[in-house]
Order: structure tokens, then sequence, then C-alpha cells
């Protein structure tokens, strides 16, 4: 049974990082094909997604906040953590992580299981 | 706005059917495999269809989904009240981030 979930503070003041940690459970990050993404939702809005960590420790960032994105994975704890600097009110929103699984065709990846999500609010 | 492009809303009424498009582009959706995402009121997203057309194991057959070109459709039969929800689209781009649709709101009438 695949489980994950989310944990980090529910409020962060504008200009702190915030870290979050992803705890999941039923797979390991460490078989070929296994890959956890990290996506965020505002309220009312869509889903975005932020950055993915891959079995082999390759790492992607999306385009427009990789400079305030870093992603790694503690294979023996079963965790991904995500810290984002420099937070601002507009990053409002639900964190999810979920477990990313890579199909056989190239291009071929799903977020398979999600966690609860975690809302975390930005503000002084 | 997002890469994706989807109608914001659909409606349709008990047991009808009813599609959802998600339009990209030869970067995205034209070179790379589509899923399809429900996402209840007040729940995290779930996964209703991989690879295009594939369902995960317990998503019932009313779902399916297509893919052409540069877009994918998303089709449900026998529409449900239980069916009302936000509905995304995804895939892989080649700038290397994953891309979601803006969502779909479905009401059952």
């Amino acid at each position: 049974q695949v489980t994950l979930r989310e944990s980090g503070p529910a409020l962060v003041k504008p200009t702190q990082t915030l870290t979050l940690t992803c705890t999941f459970s039923g797979f390991s990050l460490s078989t070929s094909g296994m890959c956890v993404s990290w996506i965020r939702q505002p309220p009312g809005k869509a889903l975005e997604w932020l950055a993915r960590i891959d079995w082999d420790d390759d790492k992607y960032y999306s385009t427009s906040l990789k400079t305030r994105l870093t992603i790694s994975k503690d294979t023996s704890k079963n965790q991904v953590v995500l810290t984002m600097t420099n937070m601002d009110p507009v990053d409002t929103a639900t964190y999810y992580c979920a477990r990313t699984r890579r199909g056989d065709g190239s291009g071929s990846y799903s977020f398979d299981y999600w966690g609860q999500g975690t809302l975390v609010t930005v503000s002084s | 706005q997002s890469v994706l492009t989807q109608p914001p809303s659909v409606s349709a009424a008990p047991g009808q059917k009813v599609t959802i498009s998600c339009s990209g582009s030869s970067s995205n959706i034209g070179n790379n495999y589509v899923s399809w995402y429900q996402q209840l009121p007040g729940t995290a997203p779930k996964l209703l269809i991989y690879d295009n057309n594939k369902r995960p194991s317990g998503i019932p057959d009313r779902f399916s989904g297509s893919k052409s070109g540069t877009s994918a459709t998303l089709g449900i039969t026998g529409l449900q009240t239980g069916d009302e929800a936000d509905y995304y689209c995804g895939t892989w781009d080649s700038s290397l981030n994953w891309v979601f649709g803006g969502g779909t709101k479905l009401t059952v009438l």
C-alpha cells in the first residue's frame, strides 16, 4: 500500500525559507523508474508542478521557480525534502507530494499516488 | 496562463456523456504522454488516465482518454453526481517541466 504524507509549517513569514518533507511508504526511491514530485495549488486555482527527483538522483525544477527551489531525498528514511526560499504571500497554497511513475515510453510519466496536501500560508 | 488549454467548465445531465479537451503543442502533448486527474472538492487529485488512454486499477471504464496530435480528450460516460469535480490534464514538456492544464469544472445538472 503506497502512502505519502506532507509535513511542514502551516504559516511562514514573507522572505523566510519554507522546508517541506514528504514521508512515504510502500515503495522505494532507489527502484528504477520511481520518482517523487512536488505540486502546489493556490486556493481556488489550478495545479502547478514545482519539482521532481528521480531514483538516480536526477532533479528537475519548474523553470519559473528554479532559483528558489531545492529538492533532495533520503532513501534510507523514505523522505523527500523541498525547500523554497524567499517566500511571498503569492506562494500561499496547498503543497502536495506525489509518487511519479515513469512508464515504458519516452516521456511517459504520471502522478499515481498523492499525499493529502499541506496548506502553507505566507503572511506577516 | 496555463501551457495546456482546457475549457473552464462543462456540464451535462446524469447518465449523459461529456468530453473535456486539452490542447497543447508539439513541445508537450505532441511528443509525450498525457495523464488526467480528478480532484473532488476538498481532496487531493487522483490519477484517472495515464499514457493517453490507460486506466489505473480501480478506475471504471466510464472514463476514457485519447490523444491526437497536440490535443487530448477525456471522456466520461454514464455521468453520476459523484463525478462533479475539477479535471486536469498534464504532460511532460521539452523544457523539462511538467505542465498542467488550467482545470475544467464538471457540473452534473
